[in-house]
């Protein structure tokens, strides 16, 4: 049973341009979680959403970000227009059951975006 | 301000020797969860304890949770070189929906 995969591992964008990653939750995971993780930070919380919804995303910044959960397909967190301060790792990670009730979340190795 | 935050930042022990972690949190939780962090790498699950539990062990591992004082501790005994990482408490709350939030971790550096 595969983990959770991210990817590209290492994404680099020039200023202006778009960073598409990109997130495949576990076998029969239906609950997906972005986060951002500055250099020697904790992760902060972006967006959680379920197969085609978005549940919360009062961590997402209001423009330039988006992120989707298709019926079929991975997670796509969008971050359009890149400005240096973007750069950071963003991790994913899916859980089975109903938010965090009682069952941890698995998470995958982050994309790194770097933008020069 | 984060919902929980580890003390020590930082800790620097001996090989063999026991390492303490704490985290505090200012709302109310479901559970409360630590993960550790290899350097560059995703997280990895260590253990999770439940509201109404007060304490669990995994191994070496051994979590307490103190819900009056909002409050957790992560003790890893007899600590080996490969223990270093940075530990991370994540508390399960709901807020609109059901999510983890993190602290900024504490960085653990096991001295062979």
């Amino acid at each position: 049973n595969a983990g959770v995969m991210q990817n590209p591992r290492h994404l680099v964008r020039r200023r202006g341009q778009e960073a598409r990653l990109r997130c495949s939750p576990m076998k029969g995971h239906s609950h997906v979680y972005w986060y951002r993780q500055l250099p020697e930070e904790g992760l902060k919380f972006m967006v959680y959403l379920q197969k085609e919804n978005i549940i919360d995303e009062s961590g997402m910044p209001k423009e330039r970000f988006s992120a989707e959960f298709p019926k079929e397909g991975p997670s796509i967190l969008r971050i359009q227009q890149v400005v240096r301060g973007d750069s950071a790792a963003y991790f994913c990670a899916s859980s089975q059951q109903t938010g965090y009730m009682n069952t941890e979340a698995f998470f995958g190795q982050g994309t790194r975006l770097t933008v020069v | 301000s984060q919902q929980g935050e580890e003390d020590p930042q930082a800790l620097s022990i001996q090989e063999g020797e026991n390492a303490t972690m704490n985290c505090s949190y200012k709302t109310s939780i479901n559970n409360l969860q630590w993960y550790r962090q290899n350097s560059g790498r995703g997280l990895v699950h260590l253990i999770l304890i439940r509201s109404n539990e007060r304490e669990k062990h995994s191994g070496r591992l051994r979590v307490t949770l103190d819900t009056s004082k909002k409050s957790s501790s992560l003790l890893i005994t007899a600590s080996r070189a490969a223990d270093t990482a940075s530990y991370f408490c994540a508390t399960g709350i709901i807020q609109g929906a059901q999510k983890l939030v993190f602290g900024q971790g504490t960085r653990l550096t096991i001295n062979p």
